[in-house]
């Protein structure tokens, strides 16, 4: 029963730096998704995919990178890291095909904090 | 096209009702909600579809209104188990599969 797994949970970087958020599921789902939250803000897309080879950028992709070389993995890599993007990072996967979404499975979280 | 979310906090007495409302501007192909409590990862409540169909979940239903673009949640005898944020999420269909949430209401029940 893992579902969505995330890592690292939390995470202490200086400026300029660089990182990748691993995320992976055991669901079998075509749709993965990175989302952001700060306090108030609600969820921010920052990238998503709907299947192995496919991305496309959300809302905020800038200073984000990510790639989808199997069904289960989806990693959020960090360039240059910046206070701005000190944030808490969901990664959620879903059994949507051909535009219809369905229900969002989250991990719990990584709490990034940019110095 | 982030969807618009009212009203942004609401305080409740337990065994009181409230509605959340969620606009958008753009056609909706589905409406999702969750609830996120403090700390944690947001947890799906339910989906509609285009079409205006009304779903329930124990003592927590929704509806969505085609011709207003809008979806409303509405919580029923409220229990404290209810506090948490709301969000809910745009899915504008076509060959997207991207969510896309609004602000977030946040809820407290008090005893």
């Amino acid at each position: 029963n893992a579902g969505v797994t995330q890592t690292p949970k939390f995470r202490i970087l200086k400026i300029g730096q660089s990182m990748t958020l691993q995320c992976t599921q055991d669901m079998n789902h075509n749709y993965m998704y990175w989302y952001r939250q700060d306090p108030g803000m609600g969820l921010k897309l920052i990238y998503y995919s709907v299947g192995a080879g496919i991305t496309d950028k959300g809302e905020v992709p800038n200073g984000y990178n990510v790639s989808r070389s199997t069904t289960e993995d989806f990693p959020l890599r960090l360039e240059l890291a910046a206070p701005s993007q000190t944030s808490v990072y969901f990664c959620a996967s879903s059994p949507g095909t051909g535009g219809y979404t369905g229900e969002l499975f989250f991990g719990e979280g990584s709490r990034l904090t940019v110095l | 096209q982030q969807p618009v979310q009212s009203p942004q906090a609401v305080i409740l007495r337990e065994g009181e009702d409230a509605v959340i409302n969620c606009s958008s501007s753009k056609a909706l192909y589905s409406v999702h909600w969750y609830r996120q409590k403090h700390g944690e990862a947001p947890v799906f409540l339910m989906i509609l579809l285009k079409g205006g169909e009304q779903k329930g979940h124990d003592k927590i239903s929704a509806s969505f209104n085609e011709k207003k673009q809008q979806s409303s949640l509405y919580l029923t005898a409220s229990q404290l188990s209810y506090s948490g944020t709301y969000f809910c999420g745009a899915n504008y269909g076509g060959s997207q599969g991207n969510l896309i949430f609004g602000k977030g209401t946040k809820l407290s029940v008090k005893p």
